[in-house]
Order: C-alpha cells, then structure tokens, then sequence
C-alpha cells in the first residue's frame, strides 16, 4: 500500500518562529488532508490540498503531486499551535480511506 | 449546528464484552468511516461505508463488526474477539471522494 513518511518526528521551536512540516509519499493521490490533532484528540482539519497551494491566515501549505510531497508552514508560532500535525492521503480508484502519517509533534515555548 | 458527535467520550469494558460506540453525522454525508489511533501513532482504517445498507473492511477490520441502517448513522461494535482494544476511536465522514471530517472520539480501556 502507499506509505506516507511526515518530517521531522519532533520540532520544539520559541513562540514567534517559523516551521516547515514535511510529508512525503509514495504513489499518486487524489487526496491529501493536512489535520492538527489538539491535547484532547480532536482532530481538526487545516488543508484539503492534493495539489497546488493554499493559505489560511499563519498557515499555509503546498503539495507538488508530481514529486509527491507536500509541505505545511506555520508562520509566527503561537502556543496554541502545539500538538501533532498529521498528514493523510487517499488513492483513486474506489478506495476510500485516508492512510496517515506517523505525525510531527510540535511544541512552541513562551 | 452540523457536526459529528461520538458518545461515550470514555469506556471501560471488561475482558469478553462486546461494546457499542456510537457515531451520528448532521452534515448528508454519504460515506462515514470508522479509525483506530494507538498512542504515538497515526490512524488506520477499521471499516468505511459508502452509502447505507453497505459497508467494507479496511486495514484492521478483525474483531469489529459496523452496520449502516441509516445515512447519519455508523455505529461500531468492538467485540471479544478483538485482542487489544484498549484505543483511541475517531469516526469521519465525507461526501464521496472529499475531504474527510472527524468526530471528537471515543476512548476506550479493558480493564
């Protein structure tokens, strides 16, 4: 099946800097979901990009399908953005699920 | 307000007990999706249902059972015959194809 590796595992960065979270994977997809997993589970949704690039206030990602990677920014790091970061993806052809990455974890420090 | 809700938010069931988790979404979605998370892991797919009276196995479908009876309903019975249950349960849904919405999860220990 496909594999999807997220870079780096963990990341502890000063309130204000900036960060790049990677995903890379293996086949080609026809989805690709950027989630940030809060300290209580909850899993919320950051992205819908399988390609090009999109912007939501501090955050911001681009996904090149034809590398098969995608990358997540978050500019002027804040606390509130600590917790896991995962990014899935789906394959064509009738097969529905999301295969996840193994996440980064991120903690910004005051 | 339109949303996925999972209840209980925590269970705890005995070795050989069959549990029901709950799953119900207000959003027409028709396909609804049932994953595991261990700790420090990401999350696999038990079973997705496409439209109701349907459903498929994913990637660790053993020891659980789902029926779709109706379109806002997915509930998921983990059974005796599951070998580790004791997991974090996150239900999704979607419009077929799409972006993929969670509900808050149910966490569930044997004791």
């Amino acid at each position: 099946g496909i594999q999807v590796e997220q870079s780096p595992p963990d990341l502890i960065l000063q309130e204000g800097a900036n960060s790049t979270l990677r995903c890379n994977f293996s086949d080609s997809v026809n989805n690709l979901q950027w989630f940030h997993q809060n300290p209580w589970g909850q899993l919320i949704n950051l992205f819908y990009i399988p390609s090009g690039t999109k912007q939501n206030g501090r955050l911001s990602a681009t996904t090149v399908a034809t590398e098969r990677y995608s990358l997540l920014y978050i500019s002027s790091s804040q606390t509130t953005d600590s917790g896991v970061y995962f990014c899935a993806v789906g394959i064509n052809f009738g097969n529905e699920k999301l295969t996840f990455g193994t996440g980064t974890r991120l903690t910004i420090i005051p | 307000d339109g949303g996925i809700t999972q209840s209980p938010k925590y269970l705890f069931r005995k070795e050989g007990q069959n549990v029901t988790l709950s799953c119900e979404q207000n959003l027409n979605h028709d396909a609804m999706y049932w994953y595991r998370q261990d700790p420090g892991q990401g999350l696999r797919l038990i079973y997705y249902s496409q439209i109701v009276n349907d459903f498929q196995k994913g990637d660790i479908a053993e020891g659980y059972s789902v029926s779709r009876e109706k379109k806002e309903s997915f509930p998921l019975t983990v059974t005796s015959a599951q070998k580790n249950p004791t997991a974090f349960y996150l239900c999704a849904s979607s419009i077929r194809r799409d972006e993929q919405f969670f509900g808050p999860g149910t966490r569930l220990t044997v004791l």
